[in-house]
């Protein structure tokens, strides 16, 4: 059993919907990362949040600290947010990523 | 300000050689971290360094080595490279530790 694990692994959505991706962890965290990565490999750093929620323009982060689970929610959704979303946990001296959610959006 | 820069962008070697990959840091990070990620895989930790010094690895072997330095940029080394070390090597620089990383674009390295 991977220590972060996301889900779903993969997801398709028409423009405009709703979108939910978890993230549930076994190992004790200070914070946790969003990530986005786009085909050929750039990588973003969406949010770090250590509780509560976090807002930015379309995307919303949540985390549960004590049911060790975090989403990140996209509203009203765009081909443009199509890639990869990734999260990570600092565990002791390593950061420990999620195995991804691939995110496709048609318009 | 800039952002993280890596070099170069492609690499080719072949196995048994010896690489070095680079990275500059935006400026005031003292945090720089290195990751490898396979084709179709998600990233892997491979070390952290804080203000030259190693702060944090992950599961890689000692032939994978860094240097940080007093600009904050930083190199990764491989050595006896082996045909499973094609990957995209990602550099982050933070403020510190494991806040907000900025991640650069990246240098593939394929092996032969």
């Amino acid at each position: 059993k991977n220590e972060v694990e996301q889900s779903p692994q993969n997801l398709t959505a028409q423009e405009g919907e709703f979108i939910t991706i978890n993230c549930s962890y076994s190992v004790g965290i200070s914070a946790l990362h969003w990530l986005q990565q786009h085909p050929g490999g750039g990588i973003v750093s969406l949010f770090m949040l250590s509780s509560g929620k976090k807002k930015h323009g379309r995307l919303i982060a949540t985390i549960n600290i004590q049911e060790k689970h975090s989403s990140l929610h996209i509203t009203a959704s765009h081909p443009r947010d199509s890639a990869v979303y990734i999260c990570a946990v600092p565990a002791e001296d390593k950061l420990i990523f999620g195995t991804g959610t691939r995110l496709q959006v048609f318009p | 300000e800039t952002g993280v820069t890596q070099s170069p962008t492609h690499l080719i070697k072949t196995r048994g050689q010896q690489v070095t990959l680079r990275c500059s840091s935006q400026s005031g990070h003292n945090t720089v971290s290195w990751y490898q990620q396979a084709l179709g895989q998600g990233p892997q930790f491979i070390f952290q360094y804080y203000r030259e010094e190693e702060n944090g690895r992950g599961n890689f072997p000692p032939r994978f080595s860094g240097l940080q330095f007093p600009n904050y940029s930083s190199e990764l080394n491989v050595n006896a490279l082996e045909l499973d070390d094609s990957a995209l090597y990602l550099c982050a620089s933070s403020l510190k530790g494991w806040e907000t990383q900025y991640f650069g674009p990246g240098t593939r390295l394929l092996v032969l």
